[in-house]
């Protein structure tokens, strides 16, 4: 399959500070992005989707003030925490895909924030 | 909501066969069905889908009921590494990207 990277792997910050996670498609170009976050013990919830030239839809009750997502291109989208407080430490995850199969959008590995 | 229904954790010796059900019985005749996993700490991992036959591919076996209202991922040989998360998702084909996830199966295999 194709591959998806994040970067950060994992992040400590202080609270009040904002963290921007990048996710990168490595080997293909995508026109959807995703990304999902995951508390402890808990399931993946969809935060956000965005298609190409599109700006991003939000779930109900995810605050597009807070996480900015940006679709910087066709391998690049961006989700940033502003303000980050101890109860965003999450894990989170992004998907990248070119179609409406789901098995044609990749799931990065994920970032472990955690913030103090 | 999760449109599916699977049993919260499931044990299997290694080397024996996992076989892991999943209730979907609102299915709708064009949504189809696909499993993925997740490993501690990691992103989930595709591992299979379906729409009403049966399928196999080098991960795993799909078995889809007549009714289409359950089916029941095969792993034929489970090993250690198969330890994770299974999530039975039932999604259109052209909102495959929207994936709504349930708690899923914790399977544990065991030496």
């Amino acid at each position: 399959g194709a591959v998806v990277s994040q970067h950060p792997s994992r992040v400590i910050c202080k609270s009040g500070t904002s963290v921007k996670i990048e996710c990168r498609s490595l080997d293909f170009q995508a026109t959807t992005m995703f990304w999902y976050r995951q508390f402890p013990k808990q399931s993946l919830m969809l935060m956000a989707t965005s298609n190409e030239g599109s700006k991003a839809t939000y779930e109900q009750g995810v605050e597009k003030d807070k996480f900015l997502i940006n679709h910087a291109s066709l391998t690049l989208s961006t989700l940033t925490v502003t303000s980050a407080h101890p109860e965003d430490s999450s894990f989170y995850i992004c998907r990248m895909g070119w179609s409406g199969g789901a098995h044609e959008q990749f799931f990065g590995p994920g970032t472990r924030l955690t913030v103090l | 909501d999760a449109k599916t229904t699977q049993p919260t954790s499931m044990d299997c010796a290694e080397g024996r066969a996992a076989n892991l059900p999943c209730n979907h019985s609102t299915i709708s005749g064009n949504e189809y069905v696909y499993w993925y996993r997740q490993i501690h700490s990691q992103g989930p991992q595709y591992i299979i889908h379906g729409l009403k036959n049966n399928e196999t591919n080098e991960m795993a076996s799909l078995i889809i009921t007549e009714d289409r209202k359950s089916s029941t991922l095969i792993l034929p040989h489970a090993t250690l590494r198969d330890t994770a998360v299974y999530y039975c998702i039932v999604v259109l084909y052209n909102q495959g990207g929207k994936l709504i996830f349930g708690q899923g199966t914790e399977l544990s295999v065991k030496p």
